[in-house]
């Protein structure tokens, strides 16, 4: 059975602090599919992004990056000089290659995220 | 702005009575999902169509009754639902590429239906 796990349930910072958002998943699939999305109080999840599970390569975009280790079968994201735009509830999810059209998610707990002056 | 647009915003409905919700894309995606997310819980998946078929129910109640009527439109009829019922309601596409395979597709949400069961 798949599970993601978000240990951290509520994170406070101050403007323009870095913050990591943690991500631990399980899985007995060697395809699989790691994705970040962000829920601000309108209540839409935004994707955020996509890994596979064979491209370990870490990405950057803008002050967002993410780092994938599947030694540690951990997909952290890492906010850079955080902003009070980016408070909002972070889900990682997990969802598994198969047959079909549709995809099926395996979400977090999920962070809330909340940036202050 | 999302491009997948959920109607009614918010829902007050007693335990007698039926209702739907509505949801609507226009970007051409064959993949429609609905989802329910109680508060301070992630989104819980119930329903997935894939090409306007029905492709998986995660052993939802029967008081919910999905319908998609085209590649569009997404409906969820609701009868003689339960307090517990209570929720925020969100609808999801995706492309659903035949050949991609399940699983490596993004989803794309609509703001969802606060749903209140009296």
């Amino acid at each position: 059975a798949q599970k993601v796990t978000q240990a951290q349930t509520e994170i406070s910072v101050v403007e323009k602090e870095d913050v990591t958002l943690d991500c631990v998943y399980e899985t007995r699939d060697t395809t699989y599919y790691l994705f970040w999305y962000k829920q601000p109080p309108s209540g839409e999840l935004v994707f955020l992004i996509r890994r596979n599970s064979f491209d370990e390569q870490n990405e950057i975009s803008g002050r967002y990056s993410w780092n994938f280790q599947k030694s540690t079968s951990s997909f952290n994201f890492t906010i850079t000089a955080s902003q009070v735009v980016d408070s909002a509830v972070y889900f990682c999810a997990l969802s598994e290659r198969g047959t079909g059209t549709a995809s099926k998610l395996t979400f977090g707990t999920g962070t809330r995220l909340q940036v202050t002056l | 702005d999302t491009e997948v647009t959920q109607t009614p915003k918010h829902l007050v409905m007693g335990m007698t009575n039926k209702k739907s919700l509505k949801c609507e894309q226009h970007m051409g995606h064959r993949a429609m999902y609905w989802y329910k997310q109680k508060a301070k819980k992630p989104p819980e998946l119930m329903f997935v169509y894939s090409y306007e078929k029905l492709s998986i129910n995660e052993s939802v109640p029967s008081r919910f009754s999905p319908e998609c009527p085209n590649s569009s439109l997404l409906n969820l009829h609701l009868h003689a639902l339960q307090p517990e019922d209570s929720a925020l309601y969100l609808c999801a596409s995706s492309q659903g590429r035949p050949g991609q395979g399940r699983g490596y597709e993004k989803l794309f949400f609509g703001s969802g239906t606060q749903l209140s069961v009296l």
